[in-house]
């Protein structure tokens, strides 16, 4: 059962252009945390989200989590090759067991 | 960025055989995960620790089991390994003490079974 679905899983733009990627879940999650992964390297811890509403900011990133805290949704503004990478949405619901991970959604900014 | 080592960093080996990955961390941590990460699944919780020898299953345990003697090593053991586990496995940390669900990932080892 895949309980964070991502959209897209494939996203090309061209650099200057902004985007939003979406990571929904029908469960509540207690924290949801977004990482950024290279090829060939491991997940990179972005932002972790807490409470229902709140909005982060990253330099030009901006990470939102649903009021009901079982949503989240990535908005990058005038995108860079440089964000180029996979995006990977986590939700954690408590305890010790990890993190549930959505599948991923792949960006490629083109110059 | 967090100490976490991973080795191998890659690996072939045949049907049948035993495997056993490390993963190191040089953060004192207490909670310690192993994710495998295959296309079109994303990553998957295999085991975790919460302490010293205190270990539970996760998600795609079949076939794995872990072993936690000290505070810095996690390791992985295929006990046969098959090719439905070629994948690339990735070792997490996490502090109890730190931000709900925030964890670290080591760099990954690619297993690689014929």
């Amino acid at each position: 059962t895949q309980l964070l679905e991502q959209s897209p899983q494939f996203l090309s733009i061209q650099e200057g252009e902004n985007l939003t990627v979406y990571c929904n879940s029908s469960s509540v999650f207690s924290s949801l945390q977004w990482y950024r992964q290279e090829p060939g390297e491991g997940p990179v811890l972005l932002v972790t989200v807490v409470t229902g509403g709140e909005v982060k900011k990253l330099k030009r990133l901006t990470f939102q989590f649903g009021d009901a805290r079982k949503d989240s949704s990535l908005h990058i503004t005038a995108a860079q090759p440089g964000d180029t990478g996979l995006y990977l949405c986590a939700g954690e619901r408590g305890g010790a067991d990890g993190l549930t991970f959505g599948k991923g959604t792949h960006l490629i900014i083109q110059p | 960025d967090a100490g976490i080592t991973q080795s191998p960093r890659h690996k072939v080996t045949e049907t049948g055989t035993p495997v056993t990955l490390r993963c190191h961390q040089t953060e004192n941590h207490r909670y310690m995960y192993w994710y495998r990460q295959d296309p079109g699944h994303g990553l998957r919780l295999i085991h975790y620790s919460y302490g010293v020898k205190d270990t539970d299953k996760g998600e795609v345990s079949d076939g794995y089991s872990v072993s936690r003697s000290k505070t810095e090593d996690f390791l992985l053991t295929l006990e046969s390994a098959t090719s439905s586990q070629t994948s690339v496995y990735f070792c997490a940390i996490s502090d109890s003490a730190g931000a709900p669900g925030e964890q670290y990932f080591g760099p990954g080892t690619r297993l690689t079974v014929t």
